[in-house]
């Protein structure tokens, strides 16, 4: 069955820290690849997303991610953070022959202190 | 301009219940979808509108959950009877069509308390 894996549920990291969080799915034909964050209070939003070329894509407020096909994965950067990044963050899969069709990973709860 | 509008933001039900979900979403878009976001999950989509006809319902409970858009905007999403499983936020998206280059915008929920 396709599977989409976030490694951590919460991360708590302070200000100018970096971030990584891993993503990892399972599905053997080709996919587009999204990053989702949602911050307190706020609805869903997509903070970067990858279809194909370079696989080092960039998304909003200094966001990047690397999509390594050879290992399924497509994690989430940031080389320093804010307080304002303190947010759930969630990875998804979309399988090009889906239709749009997105199936997100469980999230990441990312708390940033001053 | 305004977003994915839903409603109620908040309800409470006794099991063997039912409830009603609305949804309006981006003037002009095309799609909409329907996900259930259980606590401590991710969306699961249950079912994907393309105008006012049925793309992807095959996550959808049939048996207790029904969805319609009439007229190919507002849509409505219908849980009969309740379960105490279906406690979850139910989010609305919508897009300007159904190919995954086009964002998903996402509405703010309805939270579902079944007890």
């Amino acid at each position: 069955a396709q599977s989409v894996s976030q490694h951590n549920h919460h991360v708590i990291l302070s200000e100018a820290a970096s971030l990584e969080l891993g993503c990892n799915y399972s599905y053997g034909g080709t996919v587009n690849l999204f990053w989702y964050v949602q911050y307190p209070g706020q609805h869903l939003q997509l903070l970067l997303k990858y279809f194909s070329g370079d696989p080092l894509v960039k998304g909003i407020k200094g966001f990047e991610a690397e999509f390594i096909k050879s290992k399924f994965s497509f994690n989430l950067r940031k080389p320093s953070v804010q307080w304002s990044d303190t947010a759930e963050y969630f990875c998804a899969v979309n399988p090009t022959d889906s239709w749009g069709k997105l199936q997100f990973g469980a999230g990441t709860q990312v708390v940033v202190t001053p | 301009e305004a977003g994915v509008a839903q409603s109620p933001r908040y309800k409470i039900i006794e099991k063997r219940q039912s409830v009603a979900f609305w949804c309006n979403p981006i003037s002009g878009h095309a799609t909409l979808y329907w996900y259930q976001q259980i606590l401590g999950q991710g969306p699961k989509l249950l079912i994907q509108f393309q105008n006012n006809g049925v793309v992807d319902d095959s996550q959808l409970p049939k048996d207790r959950f029904s969805a319609e858009r009439l007229k190919g905007v507002d849509s409505t999403l219908k849980i009969q009877p309740a379960k105490l499983e279906d406690s979850a936020v139910y989010l609305c998206a919508s897009s300007l069509d159904r190919q995954a280059v086009y964002e998903q915008y996402f509405g703010p929920g309805t939270r579902l308390t079944v007890t």
